[in-house]
């Protein structure tokens, strides 16, 4: 089976950094995700990790250790726009195409 | 533009009445899935279909049934809809050998 914990809600400030952590258990790990997603809208792609390290995209950037099952996602110059869910989410090698998601993490961000 | 379509946007149904809920593609991936997201909750895989191959989750409940008739449509029947199906239902495609999946707006579906 598959566990993905991660925060329930975080608040951080316009203009700063915040980093949103993710672990996962699973019995065939085959990438992770990140998605975002605006209250009553679909999750947008963020990005992907399927090898140790980090991986930029402009503000945002994911983060992977599978020795440690553990994950963030980092994003800088927050603007207010970014305030959504962050969803993190993981491909199990069971069934290549099946992608399970975390209950997500609600980002607030104020003035 | 390619895009995975839902439709309708907002559905309505009486209690115990079947209802079917459409998804199509235009992205021609292999994979199409079935999630259920409650408010505040995350989004909860019920099938999918790899290729014409229906995988269905465990603790996916009998009353939710799909179908997929060709690579660009996949339905998804609730035989007997009852107050806790209320939900948003996201359709979502993936391609083999890539990375992103691609999500439909969703489909709110209210049971009175």
């Amino acid at each position: 089976g598959q566990n993905i914990d991660q925060p329930t809600e975080m608040t951080a400030t316009e203009g700063a950094i915040v980093q949103i952590n993710c672990t996962y258990q699973t019995s065939g790990f085959n990438g992770l995700f990140w998605y975002q997603q605006h209250a009553g809208e679909a999750p947008t792609f963020l990005s992907y990790n399927v090898l140790d390290g980090l991986e930029e995209k402009g503000r945002f950037s994911s983060f992977l250790s599978r020795s440690k099952g553990y994950s963030y996602l980092l994003l800088k110059e927050l603007q207010m726009k970014d305030s959504a869910s962050y969803l993190c989410a993981v491909r199990d090698y069971s069934s290549a195409s099946k992608i399970i998601f975390g209950s997500g993490t609600r980002l607030s961000i104020r003035p | 533009d390619a895009m995975v379509i839902q439709n309708p946007r907002y559905q309505v149904t009486q209690f115990g009445k079947p209802v079917t809920l459409s998804c199509s593609q235009t992205l021609n991936h292999n994979v199409m899935y079935w999630y259920q997201q409650k408010s505040s909750q995350a989004p909860k895989l019920l099938f999918h279909y790899y290729d014409k191959d229906f995988n269905n989750e465990a603790d996916t409940p009998d009353n939710f049934q799909s179908r997929r008739p060709n690579t660009s449509f996949c339905f998804l029947d609730i035989r007997s809809p009852g107050l806790g199906d209320a939900a948003m239902y996201l359709c979502a495609t993936s391609s083999t050998g890539h990375n992103e999946q691609f999500f439909g707006p969703g489909t709110r579906l209210t049971v009175l």
